[in-house]
């Protein structure tokens, strides 16, 4: 079955920019909507954005001036870039097999928090 | 985009049915039948248990089913289970961004 699987630094410091990677086995890239998702500790869910395997991308208002994402469909796997990132942006980040009406496939989530 | 609002807490017996509500707006749940519902143990990732209002993908116990009336989404427990204390998060596609808000999350505890 299909699996995802986040990568990427674990520790950012502010004013950066914070940079990772979903990879896809087990399944196809195509014909899907890709999402990150991001849970502070202790907090809610929030939607960061989607992406098609077209390279076409959705972004959450609230984000979308710092937000880049992309796709590699030949490495099977998409990113996220956040740019200019402060502490509200430490986080659990994942990613998300997305369909419109719902993500069935989540990765297991990766920490990255934001610190000097 | 505004979280969906959803109640902090919800607890109920073994056996007995709980309900958890979400209420978005005209743009989000009331505009769409795309809401979904995702159950999140400590430390895990969350998992998908209704899609499309009432829809269980395979593998979802039966004992959870979803509702919706106008701006108000519901999912509900039946039979509930030590293993169903878990948060539980709302998700609704929105026209603001034609992308997706989740819930406030609701924590639900098993007495």
């Amino acid at each position: 079955q299909v699996q995802l699987q986040e990568s990427g630094p674990g520790l950012v410091k502010p004013s950066e920019t914070l940079s990772l990677t979903c990879t896809v086995s087990g399944g196809s890239i195509s014909s899907y909507y890709w999402s990150w998702i991001r849970q502070p500790a202790g907090k809610g869910l929030e939607w960061i954005g989607r992406i098609y395997t077209s390279g076409s991308t959705n972004y959450n208002p609230s984000l979308k001036s710092r937000v880049t994402m992309s796709v590699d469909t030949s490495k099977n796997q998409f990113s996220l870039k956040l740019s200019s990132v402060t502490a509200a942006d430490t986080a659990v980040y994942y990613c998300a097999r997305t369909a419109v009406d719902g993500m069935d496939v989540w990765g297991q989530g990766t920490t990255v928090t934001v610190s000097s | 985009q505004s979280a969906l609002t959803q109640p902090a807490s919800v607890s109920g017996s073994p056996g007995q049915s709980i309900t958890i509500s979400c209420t978005g707006t005209s743009s989000d749940v009331g505009g769409y039948n795309y809401v979904s519902w995702y159950q999140q143990h400590p430390g895990k990732a969350p998992k998908l248990m209704i899609y499309d209002v009432s829809n269980r993908p395979s593998g979802v116990s039966n004992r959870f089913s979803g509702s919706k009336s106008g701006n108000t989404a519901s999912l509900t427990i039946s039979g509930l289970q030590a293993e169903d204390e878990a948060d539980y998060y709302c998700s609704s596609y929105t026209s603001s961004s034609t992308g997706y808000v989740f819930g406030t999350g609701t924590k639900v505890t098993v007495l």
